[in-house]
């Protein structure tokens, strides 16, 4: 057990639906990253979040957006989805220090989004 | 850009074989470099790391070394298991609180 939540395990929904992804990061860590894994991509970062701030982007739609709230938890938000959005979604949480490269990244066990 | 090219699968091994995954990578400066496994069903976990050259990262049995002047981290195990069968990523990370970047991952049965 890595100590990152995420809810809920699977997720089924309809094209052009939205929904909402949630993650709580392991005690006391700041950043909160997600990542999006697909069988033709293959695991892609989308946006990481340090202690309430957008810290970087990566390959995210514009259909996507998060947040992370002042408890630490982070929420991503997934709208009009597509067939092609349907794909395992992690979260992933690290110590904040800047100037360290190494920090260990800890995954939640991810989220299973089926777009029908 | 940064990037991790790692061996395709799927690897099938028979029980007590000795694994070899390649991974090489792209990136300026001096990276981190990480091996991830993800066991089915699971999310991913750290296998090991190496955060300079020449380190040599260990764990359950699994080795890979920093190579920077092949820019390479090959992941080694002397005598798989089948409970080792799962899909192992490599990856890297610039500098700093950055975010990862993923080789493709190579799927690996092992077979008793």
């Amino acid at each position: 057990d890595s100590g990152v939540t995420q809810t809920p395990k699977h997720l089924i929904t309809a094209t052009g639906q939205r929904v909402t992804l949630r993650c709580s990061p392991r005690s006391g860590d700041l950043s909160v990253y997600w990542y999006q894994q697909s069988l033709d991509q293959g695991l892609q970062f989308l946006i990481q979040y340090y202690n309430g701030e957008e810290r970087a982007k990566g390959n995210i739609l514009e259909r996507f957006s998060a947040q992370q709230f002042p408890d630490l938890h982070s929420e991503l938000n997934l709208s009009s989805l597509e067939l092609g959005d349907s794909a395992l979604y992690f979260c992933a949480s690290s110590v904040a220090s800047g100037t360290v490269s190494h920090n260990e990244q800890f995954f939640g066990p991810g989220t299973r989004l089926t777009v029908l | 850009g940064n990037s991790v090219t790692q061996m395709e699968g799927p690897v099938t091994l028979s029980e007590e074989a000795f694994l070899t995954i390649n991974c090489t990578y792209t990136a300026t400066g001096y990276p981190s470099l990480f091996w991830y496994v993800q066991y089915p069903g699971e999310g991913l976990q750290l296998l090991l790391k190496a955060t300079k050259a020449d380190d040599k990262g260990s764990n359950k049995g699994f080795e890979a070394t920093y190579r920077k002047e092949t820019t390479s981290f090959h992941l080694e195990k002397g005598s798989v298991q089948v409970s080792d069968s799962a899909v192992y990523f490599c990856a890297l990370r610039s500098t700093g609180n950055t975010p990862l970047v993923f080789g493709k991952g190579t799927r690996l049965s092992v077979i008793a």
